[in-house]
């Protein structure tokens, strides 16, 4: 168990719809990632948060968005969904921004979203 | 450009044997960290192994080694004493530093399967 917990594990809907993928890092962690994970493209980075502010940005589709609450837990938001938005989308933590050394990211367990 | 390359889609191995999985990389950055991740059919990405660009000896996990060849930027996996549960994904993914973050730039992985 990573410490990183992501809700819901599964996610089924229909194109056109928008859903909201929910992160909690892991306790002190103050950077949170999204990745993207699918057959076609690979794992890619979407997305990075700071404690609150957004730090850089991957190949996130302006579909997507997120944001980091004050209490560090994370969201991200998919909206007109299509067919090939169907993905295992990874949050992960990490301590700090990441000013070199180790700094490893935890990985939480996935949202499986399937687009019918 | 890809930045890293992982050329072997998939690998066997007799249980108890070592095997060893390629990556190789491209970066300017003279500061970056190369990481391994084993992803399970179960979905989980669960971190192996750490290398820095500074580190001058080869990084040690339990049964898992990198061969760290800088000047070849390759970052090869050392697997020893194969196990059936070492079957699954294994990716290579690198963090520098461009841009200010420090997100992980994965290759396409590498698909082990230990045969008893």
């Amino acid at each position: 168990d990573s410490g990183v917990t992501q809700t819901p594990k599964h996610l089924i809907t229909a194109t056109g719809q928008r859903v909201t993928l929910r992160c909690s890092p892991r306790s002190g962690d103050l950077s949170v990632y999204w990745y993207q994970q699918s057959l076609d493209q690979g794992l890619q980075f979407l997305i990075q948060y700071y404690n609150g502010e957004e730090r850089a940005k991957g190949n996130i589709l302006e579909r997507f968005s997120a944001q980091q609450f004050p209490d560090l837990h994370s969201e991200l938001n998919l909206s007109s969904l299509e067919l090939g938005d169907s993905a295992l989308y990874f949050c992960a933590s990490s301590t700090h921004l990441g000013t070199g050394g180790y700094n490893e990211q935890f990985f939480g367990p996935g949202t499986r979203l399937t687009v019918l | 450009a890809q930045k890293i390359t992982q050329t072997q889609p998939g690998m066997f191995v007799q249980e108890k044997e070592a095997v060893t999985l390629d990556c190789t990389y491209d970066t300017s950055d003279p500061s970056y960290g190369l990481f391994w991740y084993k992803q399970p059919s179960s979905g989980e990405m669960i971190f192996l192994i750490y290398q820095g660009s500074y580190d001058q000896q080869n990084a040690t996990e339990g049964r898992y080694s990198l061969n760290f060849q800088k000047a070849r930027k390759s970052a090869n996996l050392v697997i020893s004493a194969s196990q059936l549960g070492d079957s699954a994904m294994y990716f290579c993914a690198m963090r520098d530093s461009g841009a200010g973050s420090y997100q992980l730039t994965f290759g396409k992985g590498t698909k082990l399967s230990v045969i008893p």
